[in-house]
């Protein structure tokens, strides 16, 4: 089973600054088969980004994926308050498994 | 695009039966390119994938839940099933059902149920 450890926990950051998430895999992932969605309170997740970098319909550019093999990243360019909420990354490329979250809160 | 809602029961003792049900609406639960899945989470903790299925009859299940596991699709009624046997309280959980195409990213979610188990 590939685990994704995805870092840091908690991001502490001001409306308008740049949140980096990192997502980590304990192999390489074939194909770059990560996705990244966010999860607000209450809510079910939302797909943000698929295939290491392609966005979803209707995700503001704003938010970035990137990486390959075993090391991926989300950007999230300038934050705006909608934007405070917990993220998850996925792997597809063997079975399915999630990472633990990182939260973005407002600092 | 789809809307997906589960439904079932939401308090359950150990060691029944846990079965969910999630129907689809705005598309064809026959359409070739989609799969369906149910994901879970525990309170305050991350998601967990249970298992997908192909109106084909295709299954695909995690490993650790895999001997407890079952789904099933019902194409007359337009909605698929989950079906977890002899549950504890690590399966208290809210337990979404999702969407997916060629690859196993979710692109669409219902909005989840909450089941809780306790004796």
């Amino acid at each position: 089973e590939i685990v994704l450890t995805q870092s840091p926990g908690t991001l502490s950051l001001s409306p308008g600054e740049r949140a980096t998430l990192s997502c980590r895999a304990s192999q390489t992932i074939s194909s770059s088969q990560l996705a990244w969605y966010q999860q607000k309170l209450g809510q079910a997740p939302r797909l943000l980004i698929y295939g290491a970098s392609s966005r979803a319909t209707g995700i503001p550019d704003r938010f970035s994926g990137s990486g390959s093999g075993s090391d991926f990243t989300l950007t999230i360019s300038r934050l705006e308050p909608e934007d405070f909420a917990v993220y998850y990354c996925q792997q597809y490329g063997s079975s399915v498994t999630f990472g633990g979250g990182t939260k973005v809160e407002i600092k | 695009q789809v809307q997906l809602q589960e439904s079932g029961p939401g308090l359950l003792k150990p060691s029944e039966t846990l079965s969910l049900t999630c129907t689809v609406s705005g598309g064809s639960i026959s359409h070739y390119s989609y799969y369906w899945g149910w994901i879970r989470q525990p309170p305050g903790k991350g998601l967990e994938w249970i298992g997908s299925v192909h109106y084909f009859g295709s299954t695909y299940y995690n490993p650790s839940l895999q001997s407890r596991v079952t789904i099933s699709v019902d194409t007359s009624k337009n909605h698929f099933s989950l079906r977890l046997s002899s549950v504890t309280a690590a399966d208290t959980a809210v337990y979404y059902c999702a969407t997916y195409g060629d690859y196993e990213y979710f692109q669409q979610w219902g909005q989840g149920t909450r089941v809780i188990v306790s004796s």
